[in-house]
């Protein structure tokens, strides 16, 4: 089993719809970071959070939103969806002194 | 802000030939690491190689090095004896031990191993 799981694989839906991206890890990891790959601009960070209680912005937070149920699980909301969030998203981890970033699979998905 | 900066959107190299890759980037900050990430086309994504900025000696993994500059903030890849399988997106990445705590990405290279 991969040590990070994301969820769905791919999604596509509808403007306006409200979607939820699931991530959970077996790394024992405090630190969860959800990112946004788009052709041309590389990964780009939307949210991180470095405990249960410790959430932050990252450079392209708005339009979403984020929930750290548990040290292991980390969701990205996209409360109301709108093409141009149409992107690969990947979850990530790592340790404290993030000598590498663990990543999921990543989630494609689709705004139409 | 931290940035990272790839000037190759896509290269091509032949088969068992080398290859260089490069990527710049901008800190302040004395402590840090320094990742290349290949992504092939299953998407996921994968740690070529590690540069631990206090560490004056370049890294090596087995086909893959890293040429770091310091003082020039460079930091290229190397990959000898290049093989089809290395066809994929390669990510220059910056992480901060002391500011920022998170880790930064170019907008990548494409790169393209012909037969």
């Amino acid at each position: 089993d991969a040590d990070v799981t994301q969820t769905p694989r791919n999604r596509i839906t509808k403007t306006g719809k409200r979607i939820m991206l699931e991530c959970s890890q077996t790394k024992g990891h405090d630190r969860m970071y959800w990112y946004r790959q788009d052709p041309g601009l590389g990964l780009r960070l939307i949210y991180y959070s470095f405990d249960v209680k410790d959430i932050n912005k990252g450079e392209i937070s708005d339009g979403y939103s984020v929930s750290r149920q548990a040290q292991a699980k980390f969701s990205l909301s996209l409360e109301s969806a709108i093409p141009n969030q149409t992107a690969l998203y990947f979850c990530a981890t790592s340790d404290l002194l993030g000598t590498e970033a663990f990543f999921g699979q990543g989630t494609r998905l689709t705004v139409v | 802000a931290q940035t990272v900066t790839q000037s190759q959107p896509e290269m091509s190299v032949q088969e068992a030939e080398t290859v260089t890759l490069s990527c710049t980037y901008d800190t302040s900050e004395n402590n840090y690491y320094l990742f290349w990430y290949k992504q092939p086309p299953s998407r996921q994504m994968i740690l070529v190689i590690r540069q631990e900025a206090y560490k004056q000696q370049n890294a090596t993994e087995n086909r893959f090095s890293v040429n770091f500059q310091k003082a020039a903030k460079s930091f290229s890849l190397k990959i000898s004896d290049s093989q089809l399988g290395d066809t994929a997106m390669y990510f220059c990445a910056f992480y901060g031990v002391n500011y920022g705590q998170n880790f930064v990405f170019g907008p990548g290279t494409r790169l393209s191993v012909l037969p």
